[in-house]
């Protein structure tokens, strides 16, 4: 079955960067777009970024670009997200997420979550 | 407009039926999702390009769209469907995703 399990969250200082990865499984990983969501304690869902399931489409939210990089690793079925310049409003927990349909464009459904891993940005 | 606004909660009958709303102007354009998440876990998907159902989810579930108001119709709540409900759409203006805010649906 579909397995997304996501890595590298902690506790990281204001201004320090940190490497969230997503590692997949039991589905054909290079034909999916792939997103960020964040959740930020007691809050809403907040999207962060995308990526094409070939790599060469990106798209990120107004509040982490510049800052955060979406990436993946087709051969290794891996998911990154890489943040930089952290401040305390990216304190969240962090799911990667998969495209409902494989295609080129990346989409607004995501039918398969993982578990998330917490960010926690303080001094 | 970037904006989804859905009512923050919404009560519900055991075996009644509830809408949940939300509105914003891309919704005239794009498509709308809807994710269930239930308290402590991770979001799950309920409906998608506006009406349709992965598979698994009951047909209890189901979306509409009228004008630049989307909606996800409950017809027979169960105690189980009790859960935050989000609806997320296109932003027009840049191509990302934009999320409502959410509402809390209680199953009384």
């Amino acid at each position: 079955q579909v397995q997304l399990v996501e890595s590298g969250g902690g506790v990281v200082q204001p201004g320090r960067s940190l490497r969230l990865s997503c590692s997949a499984s039991g589905f054909t990983f290079k034909n999916y777009a792939m997103h960020w969501v964040r959740q930020a304690p007691g809050r809403g869902l907040e999207w962060v970024a995308s990526v094409s399931y070939g790599g060469d489409g990106k798209l990120y939210a107004a509040s982490v670009k510049g800052r955060f990089t979406v990436s993946r690793d087709n051969s290794k079925n891996t998911l990154h997200l890489r943040m930089t310049s952290l401040r305390s409003d990216d304190t969240a927990m962090y799911y990667c997420a998969k495209d409902v349909v494989t295609a080129p464009e990346m989409g607004i459904s995501f039918d398969r979550w993982g578990q998330g891993t917490l960010v926690t940005v303080a001094s | 407009s970037s904006d989804l606004t859905q009512d923050p909660a919404v009560s519900v009958a055991l075996g009644q039926t509830v809408r949940i709303t939300c509105q914003g102007d891309s919704l005239r354009t794009f498509y709308a999702t809807w994710y269930q998440q239930k308290s402590g876990q991770a979001p799950f998907l309920v409906i998608y390009d506006g009406s349709k159902r992965p598979s698994g989810i009951p047909d209890r579930f189901s979306g509409s769209r009228s004008g630049r108001t989307v909606s996800l119709t409950i017809t027979g709540a169960q105690a189980e469907d009790e859960a935050d409900y989000y609806c997320t759409s296109r932003d027009t203006s840049d191509n990302s995703v934009i999320f409502g805010g959410g509402t809390k649906l209680t199953v009384l």
